[in-house]
């Protein structure tokens, strides 16, 4: 299976400033179509998750432009600019390149 | 709007089976995969496998091989997730979600959640 890490594991954040979030794929994720195959997820206290990124750095329908994907092969990149109250959770990494789809440990984002 | 509602919280002892269905609405129901993800307490989501509603065909991780099922009936746009000889570490929150067969996009559209709890 493909391992995903994620660090850092806690992100405590001050409103209005931005925060980043890496993961690091143990094989690469580039499929044979040139596409990325690893998507962010925000998983906000008490819901399902919900997608905010898929091929590495597009961004699903109604995100705000706040998030933004970057990376490619194993190195990736979520970066929330801004960052608002309503950003809190937690946040993974997940690579659908190769069944089973798996997911990293996930980054909890605190506002301070 | 699409959306994908899911049966009620369920109990059960060591042993016996489980069936949580969700229920697909404001969309082709068969251009869509049916993934199965589930959360334990404290934990991580865990993908465990995906149904194609078009034909039925399966895609199940290793490790739920032999003890999950998922089916599918197109009448009533509805898949099921059954799973047998249920542990207490089967305790979790099982989510359906689907992704595009056509043009991959994440999983876009969630359900709300079954709490299964195996006690």
């Amino acid at each position: 299976d493909i391992i995903l890490t994620q660090s850092p594991l806690s992100l405590p954040v001050t409103p209005g400033e931005s925060a980043s979030i890496s993961c690091r794929s143990s094989q690469s994720l580039v499929h044979r179509d040139g596409y990325d195959y690893l998507d962010w997820y925000l998983q906000k206290p008490g819901q399902a998750p919900q997608l905010l990124i898929y091929f590495a750095s597009y961004r699903a329908s109604g995100v705000p432009d706040r998030f933004s994907g970057s990376g490619s092969d194993t190195e990736f990149t979520l970066k929330i600019d801004r960052v608002e109250a309503e950003d809190v959770g937690v946040y993974y990494c997940m690579q659908a390149l190769q069944t089973p789809w798996t997911f990293g440990q996930g980054t909890k984002v605190e506002v301070k | 709007q699409a959306q994908l509602v899911q049966s009620g919280a369920e109990v059960k002892k060591p042993g016996a089976s489980l069936k949580v269905s969700c229920r697909a609405s404001g969309y082709t129901f068969i251009e869509q995969y049916i993934n199965w993800v589930r959360q334990a307490p404290g934990q991580g989501p865990e993908w465990m496998g995906r149904i194609n509603p078009n034909g039925g065909g399966t895609m199940y991780s290793q490790k739920f091989q032999g003890r999950v099922t998922m089916t599918r009936d197109t009448s009533i746009t509805t898949v099921y997730m059954e799973m047998s000889r249920l542990r207490s570490d089967d305790t979790a929150v099982y989510y359906c979600a689907r992704s595009s067969r056509l043009y991959y996009h994440g999983m876009d559209i969630w359900g709300q959640g079954t709490t299964v709890t195996v006690s």
